[in-house]
């Protein structure tokens, strides 16, 4: 089976806080992407990387930086945490020829 | 770039009932649309998808119709249980074989009364 796992499942912080997510595959699967969930927004797309050390800017990546130094981390990377910030955080990945993404559990961020 | 509406955001059915689940989306060269399940508290997973080279797929009591024309896709769930009760994500992408990102509604909550 394949596991994706992020770092925490709830986490509280600061506004003005430097925020880091991690998410970790067990698949080698070559595409990763951090999402966020809201609400009646559904998934949006933050940041996608293709393969280690490449990203690509998703739908909101206004905030937020990633990190692919590794092929199995992505890292999401809250510069300085704001309260509109606070939202379900997604991770997934999938095969480079397949088109499933599988997701992680998800960290529940609250900014205060 | 591909915008995908859903509808509706809420859904409430009788077990036993069907359910149908519509979106659009915007991206002509769309050619891969999966839906996925998320049960309260849990990770969205994969539970049928479609490819514009065929108009519907089933899988025991789910399909999935495309009409690539009117860029719209059903998701249809028949005899609807307690446990069908989830959020729906439906999504859009073009696959190019080499990796792509998917466009995400914006759900709808099924919800399964007794």
């Amino acid at each position: 089976d394949v596991k994706v796992t992020q770092s925490s499942r709830y986490l509280v912080k600061r506004t003005g806080e430097k925020v880091f997510l991690e998410c970790v595959q067990d698949m080698d699967h070559e595409n990763m992407f951090w999402y966020r969930q809201d609400p009646g927004l559904g998934l949006r797309l933050i940041y996608f990387s293709y393969d280690v050390k490449m990203k690509e800017k998703g739908d909101i990546p206004e905030g937020y930086s990633v990190s692919r130094e590794k092929k199995e981390r992505f890292s999401l990377i809250l510069e300085s945490a704001s309260t509109n910030q606070t939202s379900m955080y997604l991770c997934a990945s999938r095969r480079r020829q397949q088109a499933t993404q599988y997701f992680g559990p998800g960290t529940r961020l609250t900014v205060l | 770039g591909e915008n995908v509406e859903q509808h509706p955001s809420t859904l409430s059915v009788q077990e036993g009932d069907s359910a149908v689940i519509k979106c659009t989306y915007s991206d002509s060269a769309s050619n891969y649309f999966p839906w996925y399940k998320q049960e309260l508290g849990k990770r969205p997973q994969l539970i049928i998808d479609i490819r514009s080279n065929v108009g519907e797929k089933k899988d025991q009591r789910i399909a999935v119709t495309l009409n690539k024309t009117a860029k719209h896709f059903s998701l249809h769930i028949t005899e609807t249980q307690p446990e069908d009760s989830a959020v729906y994500f439906c999504a859009a992408s073009w696959e190019t074989g080499g990796g792509n990102k998917l466009t995400f509604g914006t759900g709808t909550q099924l919800k399964v009364e007794l």
